[in-house]
């Protein structure tokens, strides 16, 4: 099963309004990986932020990590109709394998 | 420009017809991995690769071979390729140290019909 769940599946909100997307998962992690992914193309790669960071800011993007809760979530502040994408969290388990583990997605819609 | 490059982009083929995926980075990145994504399903890794010669299965690896014999190619082999291969298809490549899998650079995708 997957390692990290993303909620909720699909988001629809009004332009300039923030968007807040949570990822779930279930064992110790290196990092977290947070990817946008227009449709049918590549993933693009958003933020990286490790098990012993709490908060990181890319612009209009923060992420927050709470390993207590093996929960992070994304935000995007004022949203763009050009934010319209899929979103995924990726997670390099602590344990195991060296491969990282994708969510199903978040896919948000800005209306204009 | 760092980039990874993925060759074909659209291939439609018939089942048993032996297929390769080509992957290429100019980044000098050790680790390596191909991706199928399905609708509803994510994305899934086929297998990947933490350097030279060292390759590793993912969560679905049946029906698919791969290959690293130089750093920057990592080609995805369909021996006899069936419909339930038909995906869309990402190569990633990474640096990666004992803190962790670094971010990944995706290609632009291959969308694979088999018929």
């Amino acid at each position: 099963s997957q390692q990290g769940e993303e909620d909720p599946q699909a988001l629809s909100i009004q332009e300039g309004e923030n968007a807040t997307m949570n990822c779930s998962y279930k064992t110790s992690i290196n990092n977290l990986q947070w990817y946008r992914q227009n449709s049918g193309r590549g993933l693009v790669h958003l933020i990286l932020i490790r098990s012993n960071e709490r908060e990181k800011h890319s612009g209009r993007l923060r992420v927050t990590l709470d390993t207590s809760k093996k929960s992070s979530s994304l935000l995007i502040t004022a949203s763009r109709a050009a934010d319209t994408a899929s979103y995924f969290c990726a997670t390099d388990p602590l344990e195991g394998a060296q491969k990282l583990v994708f969510g199903q997605g978040t896919r948000l819609t800005i209306n204009p | 420009e760092a980039q990874v490059t993925q060759n074909p982009r659209y291939l439609i083929t018939v089942t048993g017809k032996k297929l390769t995926v080509t992957c290429s980075q100019n980044m000098n990145h050790e680790y390596m991995s191909w991706y199928r994504q399905d609708p509803g399903l994510g994305l899934r890794q086929i297998y990947y690769s933490m350097n030279v010669e060292v390759t590793d299965k993912g969560d679905v690896p049946e029906g698919y071979k791969v290959s690293r014999k130089e750093k920057r190619n990592f080609p995805l082999i369909l021996e006899s390729p069936s419909p339930n291969q038909t995906s869309l298809y990402f190569c990633a490549s990474s640096t990666w140290d004992r803190v962790g899998i670094d971010t990944q650079y995706f290609g632009p995708g291959t969308r694979l019909t088999v018929l």
